[in-house]
């Protein structure tokens, strides 16, 4: 199983909503990612967990909060997000850090 | 502040014909990877490049990495419609220790091969 499950795969939500998105491997790999992607634009880096603990915040605004419940499991909690938030979310997993890293399907975001 | 720049940024190309993407950064790595994106998808891995002079090569495509120019290629052999995509490399920025990537992701090259 070499799959990285991301849902929901399409979501719109009001600027005053509370979202989640959730991320699910079952690869055994310890470090796991969220990024964003707008429109032509390669991915951005968001966060990175380690082992569950929260390794890298790329100075995400605080409307973005990550969460990991367990090694196959990674949330994104979103709350009053703006409209330039809407973006392709990835989740992506790695076993190591020289290894390449999977990504999922994404989460289509907009915020209207 | 690092920068990872690709060359060319669009690339229409006929089917059979051989082209290189050119993958520059600004900054020590010695980790590189290439990764292609088809329009409203995910991204696939394509290759893991860790060392200088590493090749990997995969059917039509093969990467390079020279870590002393701070350049990796990615060159396409006898094009096919099949191929038509974006592709990205992503620079690591962890150097030291650790157990996650730093991916920093090239600008992409949209490759449209025409038949």
């Amino acid at each position: 199983d070499t799959e990285v499950t991301q849902t929901p795969k399409h979501l719109v939500m009001g600027m005053t909503n509370k979202k989640s998105l959730k991320c699910e491997q079952h690869m055994g790999h310890r470090a796991m990612y969220w990024y964003k992607q707008k429109a032509k634009k390669p991915p951005e880096l968001m966060f990175v967990y380690s082992y569950e603990k929260l390794s890298i915040n790329e100075s995400v605004p605080s409307r973005f909060s990550p969460e990991c419940p367990n090694s196959s499991l990674l949330n994104l909690h979103l709350h009053a997000l703006q409209p330039e938030d809407s973006a392709l979310y990835l989740c992506a997993s790695s076993l190591q850090r020289v290894t390449e890293a999977f990504f999922g399907q994404g989460t289509r975001l907009t915020v209207v | 502040e690092l920068k990872v720049e690709q060359n060319p940024l669009f690339l229409s190309m006929q089917e059979g014909k051989n082209y290189t993407i050119y993958c520059n950064y600004s900054t020590t790595s010695d980790r590189l990877y290439w990764y292609r994106q088809d329009p409203g998808k995910s991204l696939e891995s394509l290759f893991v490049l860790l060392s200088n002079g590493a090749v990997k090569q995969e059917g039509r495509l093969m990467a390079s990495l020279d870590t002393k120019a701070r350049l990796s290629t990615l060159h396409i052999t006898a094009a096919v419609h099949d191929l038509s995509a974006t592709y990205f490399c992503a620079v690591d920025l962890r150097r030291y220790g650790g157990a996650t990537n730093k991916l920093i992701f090239g600008t992409g090259t949209l490759l449209a091969v025409q038949p």
